[in-house]
């Protein structure tokens, strides 16, 4: 039974399209959040999400943005993909920001 | 935000020796700091974790070092194997925020 999951693997679109990618945990987790893999294997922060507090890094274009329906989702919509948007993106989430982090198992998005 | 450096970025050890990664964190509210192991095409997973009230902790052939004054942390392998070859995260927790080292690529040769 998957702990977090997250569709769809692999993602290919054109640039100016708007994507979205979604994620669920079924482990009761009250905090989630998206990470950027790229090329060089860099996990970056995203987006950290729990019922009560949205912390966005300031780094991350305003095209991303982050919609949790529920406690056990959060997906990640783009709108406009660039080039450089290619990457892998994992979503995860944990207890807290104190306890160990489950990861989905990432979705390569190609921009072409 | 926090900022953890990690060190070294690749690392090569012939299979049996012992391996070491070393990380660097900036903020001391940091309180928390797992270390992930992403094998090719997965994704991340825990392999030890330390907190900040505590000075070492190890799991048969892994341990992790925490000095809290000077702000870094290790990781330690033990005989090493050839599955242990991986790339290797370490990371800090401040303000329910994971923050992440640049990884270690560590091939072990049989």
């Amino acid at each position: 039974d998957t702990a977090v999951s997250q569709t769809p693997k692999y993602l290919v679109t054109q640039m100016g399209n708007d994507k979205s990618i979604k994620c669920e945990q079924n482990l009761g987790h009250d905090t989630m959040y998206w990470y950027k893999q790229d090329s060089k294997k860099f996990l970056k922060i995203m987006f950290s999400y729990n019922n009560k507090e949205l912390i966005i890094n300031e780094t991350v274009p305003n095209r991303f943005s982050p919609k949790s329906p529920d406690k056990a989702h959060l997906n990640l919509h783009i709108n406009s993909l660039e080039l450089g948007d290619s990457a892998v993106y994992f979503c995860a989430s944990s207890q807290d920001g104190g306890a160990e982090a489950f990861f989905g198992q990432g979705t390569r998005l190609t921009v072409v | 935000g926090e900022n953890v450096e990690q060190h070294p970025s690749t690392l090569s050890v012939q299979e049996g020796d012992s391996a070491v990664i070393k990380c660097t964190y900036s903020d001391s509210a940091s309180n928390y700091f797992p270390w992930y192991k992403q094998e090719l095409g997965k994704r991340p997973q825990l392999i030890i974790d330390i907190r900040s009230n505590v000075g070492e902790k190890k799991d048969q052939r892994i341990a992790v070092t925490l000095n809290k004054t000077a702000k870094h942390f290790s990781l330690h392998i033990t005989e090493t194997q050839p599955e242990d070859s991986a790339v290797y995260f370490c990371a800090a927790s401040l303000s329910n925020q994971f923050y992440f080292g640049t990884g270690t690529s560590l091939t072990v040769i049989p």
